[in-house]
């Protein structure tokens, strides 16, 4: 089956900075890779997702770029706000697995004012 | 507000008893998961109901069970309850087909004395 690597496990920037976060996956069919964010205590949020047609995706601040050759997509963060703090989780999935996500094991995100 | 709503929030029970933790998924989502997120880890999934079927199996015991009714509403038993059974558990839903982003519920929190 799928496995999907995340790293690094925490990242701490200054305000202003930004942040990276990679994830490596193993099944080439994948086509689908959503991120999301998750604050203390409170459910995952999508924040941004791409399909494996498309090779780089915005939305403000927040960019997922996709390689498929290498098999690895990551997620950027421009000027990052204290608000910003939290932990972030890459997936894998294919249509043919019925949506069925493969989750990356998180990387905690602390933005330094 | 994701639409998808479970209850309860949290429930504090001992150990060796049973609960049901139930989960109604977005309005025309047929399919439903559920994962369990233990303190600090990341997201297992644990089962996917699509359409009233079983879709996945994950990493679930075989003290817990699920199951998703006529109306789409699935309830998750989980029995004979250990200590490492306290966790946040999440249901989460998608729409119909493949590459559909998973929105998640508040979760419901177990606590196990």
């Amino acid at each position: 089956g799928e496995n999907v690597e995340q790293h690094p496990s925490t990242l701490s920037v200054q305000e202003g900075d930004s942040a990276v976060i990679k994830c490596t996956y193993s099944d080439s069919a994948s086509n689908y890779f959503p991120w999301y964010k998750q604050e203390l205590g409170k459910r995952p949020q999508l924040i941004i997702d791409i399909r494996s047609n498309v090779g780089e995706k915005k939305d403000q601040r927040i960019a997922v770029t996709l390689n498929k050759t290498a098999k690895h997509f990551s997620l950027h963060i421009t000027e990052t706000q204290p608000e910003d703090s939290a932990v972030y989780f890459c997936a894998a999935s294919r249509a043919s697995t019925g949506n069925q996500f493969y989750f990356g094991t998180g990387t905690s995100l602390t933005v330094i004012p | 507000d994701s639409g998808v709503t479970q209850t309860p929030k949290h429930l504090i029970t001992a150990t060796g008893q049973r609960v049901t933790l139930r989960c109604s998924p977005r309005s025309g989502d047929l399919s439903v998961y559920w994962y369990q997120q233990s303190l600090d880890q990341g997201l297992q999934f644990l089962i996917q109901y699509y359409n009233g079927e079983e879709r996945a199996k994950g990493n679930i015991l075989e003290r817990f069970s699920a199951q998703q009714f006529p109306d789409l509403h699935s309830e998750l038993n989980l029995s004979s309850l250990e200590l490492g059974d306290s966790a946040l558990y999440f249901c989460a839903s998608s729409a119909t087909g493949g590459n559909q982003p998973q929105h998640f519920g508040d979760g419901t929190r177990l606590s196990i004395l």
